[in-house]
């Protein structure tokens, strides 16, 4: 089946820096990709949606300059939590739509911690 | 926007006996209703999903109704076992609008 992976798994970084996460679609081209954020027992809330070859579109109450959403290619799409505070720290993870509406492959996702 | 909530948060179920978790959803353009589980640190693993021309669906133990009418979908476990000891999330979406809405989790505990 499809597989989304995404990189790192985890990272921790000191406040003030920038953080890159990764996902890339392994046996498909991806052009569509969806951010979420998930807080510690929380549920995953949509942050962005990236489209290959166009800009973002973000949810209400994003930052989209401090998170600076890339999908240069069918295969990648990139996500940069700019100057991170210890209020970033949390559980991001991308999917891609599968082929079925509403259909999703979700990368593996990566914890962040901002100390 | 599309808003879906979901209870209980947690739920405690012996061994063997079943599990129910409910949820509704808002907007009537909702067409497809899956459920996630998952696992501490882990990326949402899709456990069954229904879309809006069916009433219910079941995969071994696990089974999924759904209302139209009165917007609302329900998760349904039998038998329960320790190994489903989970967060629990439903979500909808609609045609053409691929982004899924979840809800707020349940998180279920299985007790030996």
């Amino acid at each position: 089946g499809a597989v989304v992976s995404q990189h790192p798994s985890w990272v921790i970084c000191k406040s003030g820096t920038s953080v890159k996460i990764e996902c890339r679609s392994l046996d498909f081209q991806a052009t569509t990709m969806f951010w979420y954020r998930q807080f510690p027992k929380q549920s995953l809330m949509l942050m962005a949606t990236s489209n290959e070859g166009s800009k973002a579109t973000y949810e209400q109450g994003v930052e989209k300059d401090k998170f600076l959403i890339n999908h240069a290619s069918l295969t990648l799409s990139t996500l940069t939590v700019t100057s991170a505070h210890p209020e970033d720290s949390s559980f991001y993870i991308c999917s891609a739509p599968g082929t079925g509406a509403g259909t999703a492959f979700f990368g593996q996702g990566t914890r962040l911690t901002v100390v | 926007g599309e808003n879906v909530e979901q209870h209980p948060s947690t739920l405690s179920v012996q061994e063997g006996d079943s599990a129910v978790i409910k949820c509704t959803y808002s907007d009537s353009a909702s067409n497809y209703f899956p459920w996630y589980k998952q696992e501490l640190g882990k990326r949402p693993q899709l456990i069954i999903d229904i879309r809006s021309n069916v009433g219910e669906k079941k995969d071994q133990r696990i089974a999924v109704t759904l209302n139209k009418t009165a917007k609302h979908f329900s998760l349904h476990i039998t038998e329960t076992q320790p190994e489903d000891s989970a967060v629990y999330f439903c979500a909808a979406s609609s045609f053409g609008n691929e982004k899924l809405t979840f809800g707020t989790g349940t998180r279920l505990t299985i007790i030996p």
